[in-house]
């Protein structure tokens, strides 16, 4: 079982369009991190959150970290191909106590 | 702008042979950190150090070994591998401030199969 649930785990979609992926959890994070990954490489941070209720955007990806800091998600506008990828979320629990999700496998057909 | 490298990138063991995977980074880092990714499992920590000279077990650490002589390496042992151990392994590193915004650089694999 995982810390972290990943949901969905994989997502097909047309340019265009818009999409919402989750991370939950039963555990309290004192920080959430979002990564991308694309094949043959190692993940890339998009971006961290670490206050409840947090909202960050970047561009057309918007990260919110819930209320009581056990879940996140992240919502992309106007998908485009160059979204797709595995993305993954990471929670902080306590300093040297990374877990990562899953990931979502995006794939933003042209 | 090396960042984390690992090497090697692919490799292939029979059950019971041992290898060294080697992490440098050239970013002063203080934090090192040997993670395997494995379908449907996500990426998992199997050792870590917060320091030149120091090491610490993560998540899935049984049957690895780390060392971290010099500052900017990190080196993961297999003692005697096993089919289990097929997987994908990520080093990483962080500054290690202590500030919990900070992110993981990572290298780009390990591709690691065990027959």
């Amino acid at each position: 079982t995982q810390l972290l649930e990943q949901s969905p785990q994989f997502l097909s979609i047309q340019e265009g369009e818009n999409l919402t992926v989750y991370c939950n959890s039963s555990s309290v994070f004192s920080s959430l991190q979002w990564y991308r990954q694309e094949p043959g490489e190692g993940p890339v941070l998009l971006v961290t959150v670490v206050t409840g209720g947090e909202v960050k955007k970047l561009k057309r990806l918007t990260f919110q970290f819930g209320d009581a800091r056990k879940d996140s998600s992240l919502h992309i506008t106007a998908a485009q191909p160059g979204d797709t990828g595995l993305y993954l979320c990471a929670g902080v629990r306590f300093r040297n106590d990374m877990r990562f999700g899953a990931g979502t496998r995006l794939t933003v057909k042209p | 702008n090396a960042g984390v490298t690992q090497t090697p990138k692919f490799r292939v063991l029979k059950t019971g042979q041992s290898m060294t995977l080697l992490c440098a980074q050239d970013m002063n880092h203080e934090y090192m950190y040997w993670y395997r990714q494995d379908p449907g499992m996500g990426l998992r920590l199997i050792h870590y150090s917060v320091g030149e000279g120091t090491t610490a077990k993560g998540e899935v650490p049984d049957g690895y070994n780390v060392s971290r002589l010099k500052k900017q390496n990190f080196l993961l042992g297999l003692e005697s591998a096993a089919p289990s151990q097929t997987s994908v392994y990520f080093c990483a590193s962080t500054i290690g401030t202590g500030r919990l915004d900070q992110p993981q650089h990572f290298g780009d694999g390990t591709r690691l199969s065990i027959l």
